[in-house]
């Protein structure tokens, strides 16, 4: 399969702990961005990266989530000191750096925080 | 601020028949329109997408038209199947930024 791929596809976790996805991008694809979906809600930005490079972040983004790209290949998505509140779908989505390339989302990761 | 709106959260429509779903933007610098498809527990499939040069755009059953002067897209499915039923998302993005995506539609197609 050379979708996009994310692990894990499920996580329950306790308040307060910390925890990290991975995302592994189509391979040819430079760019790699990172969504939250929650119920009734349409994906909502966090972040992306083209190459290594991590070129924008969400205002809405809180000092507790990091996401890192090294070597422009695989990236993962770390939440600290996890709140009720991050229980949500995390999605990654890979594209091409065309002007216009549509991304391909992977499964995504369900997230919940007890 | 949402730059995308759906103002339909839900549509029902017969098996055979067109379905219709709306999306308005209100960013004039966006240039790139998409429709995903989305199941419960999985990620969005990418459906159709238009560029802002262009006022529609086709591929088999399922067909986006582009109104910039009203910042409004529109998906049409035709003919409309069961397998269509689906939660449906209209997302924009300007100089190949992020994406920003409206509510979404749920599509229930009736035998």
């Amino acid at each position: 399969d050379t979708g996009v791929s994310q692990d894990p596809r499920h996580k329950i976790t306790k308040r307060g702990q910390n925890v990290t996805f991975r995302c592994d991008p189509i391979s040819e694809h430079n760019r790699l961005y990172w969504y939250r979906q929650t119920l009734g809600q349409g994906p909502e930005f966090l972040t992306y990266f083209q190459n290594e490079a991590q070129l924008e972040k969400s205002r809405l983004l809180s000092d507790r989530f990091s996401a890192e790209r090294p070597k422009g290949s695989f990236s993962t998505l770390e939440i600290q000191r996890t709140e009720q509140g991050d229980s949500a779908m995390y999605l990654c989505a890979s594209s091409l750096s065309l002007g216009r390339a549509e991304a391909f989302f992977g499964q995504g990761t369900r997230l919940t925080v007890v | 601020d949402q730059q995308v709106k759906q103002n339909s959260p839900s549509l029902s429509v017969q098996e055979g028949r067109i379905s219709i779903l709306n999306c308005d933007y209100t960013n004039s610098m966006f240039d790139y329109f998409l429709w995903y498809k989305k199941y419960p527990a999985e990620g969005p499939t990418f459906l159709i997408s238009i560029s802002s040069i262009k006022d529609k755009n086709e591929d088999g059953r399922f067909t986006v038209f582009l109104n910039k002067s009203a910042k409004h897209l529109s998906l049409h499915i035709v003919p409309s199947q069961p397998g269509d039923s689906a939660v449906y998302f209209c997302a924009a993005s300007a100089a190949g930024n992020q994406f920003y995506f409206g509510t979404g539609t749920s599509l229930t197609v009736i035998p």
